[in-house]
């Protein structure tokens, strides 16, 4: 079965900071990797996909990686904002039995401080 | 744009009642879920729909029934609620391709006393 970790659980940052959030998975096997972000009493926006031939992607200051053959991945957010202070999580879409399922980390809660 | 409406936003149940939490779509997708998500843990996949009048079971299907009856809605049921399916339910929906993207519901926070 797919596991996903998530680290560090929390993270406090002054603004302005570059900051990197880390993802490990421990079966390859995927078809991709996407990067939720989740407010308080909300639902989950995606933020990026990236598929499994992918390296990374990019929108904005956000840039996520991806090392399949080591299972990590990493969310890079550039010149860090008050208004990004949200859970991140990330989630695996496995192939062939389950790929309908998507396998997600615990999130890690990131706080941005003015 | 409404994408993904679940109801209701909050329910306190007692032991042993039962309810149905509603989740519809207007984005003609095909693909429906229903996950739950607990402290500590991941969120997980209770229960999913690939179309119209078919389901199948996820990771944690245990005490919880589902119906898609419509294209655009798939339900969730607890016959019987037990306190262990205190949790915050997610609805989702995708299209057939499995390298797309999943829209989520603003959740239904859900209490069994």
């Amino acid at each position: 079965k797919q596991e996903v970790t998530q680290i560090p659980a929390a993270l406090s940052v002054p603004e302005g900071e570059n900051l990197v959030l880390n993802c490990s998975f421990t079966d390859s096997a995927i078809y991709n990797l996407q990067w939720f972000r989740q407010d308080p009493g909300k639902g989950l926006t995606s933020l990026l996909l990236i598929q499994s031939s992918q390296r990374e992607q990019t929108s904005g200051r956000l840039n996520a990686s991806l090392d399949k053959s080591s299972g990590r991945s990493t969310l890079y957010i550039a010149a860090s904002q008050p208004g990004d202070s949200a859970t991140y999580l990330c989630a695996v879409r496995p192939r062939g039995a389950g790929a309908n399922n998507l396998f997600f980390g615990t999130g890690t809660r990131l706080t941005v401080i003015p | 744009n409404a994408g993904v409406t679940q109801t209701p936003k909050f329910r306190v149940l007692k032991t042993g009642q039962s309810m149905t939490l509603l989740c519809a779509q207007d984005m003609n997708h095909e693909y429906m879920y229903w996950y739950r998500q607990d402290p500590g843990m991941g969120l997980r996949l209770i229960h999913y729909s690939v179309g119209e009048g078919t389901t199948a079971k996820g990771e944690v299907p245990d005490g919880y029934n589902v119906s898609r009856l419509k294209k655009q809605n798939f339900l969730l049921g607890l016959e019987s609620a037990a306190p262990s399916q205190t949790s915050v339910y997610f609805c989702a929906s995708s299209t057939r391709d499995p390298q797309n993207i999943q829209y989520f519901g603003a959740g239904t926070r859900l209490s069994v006393l």
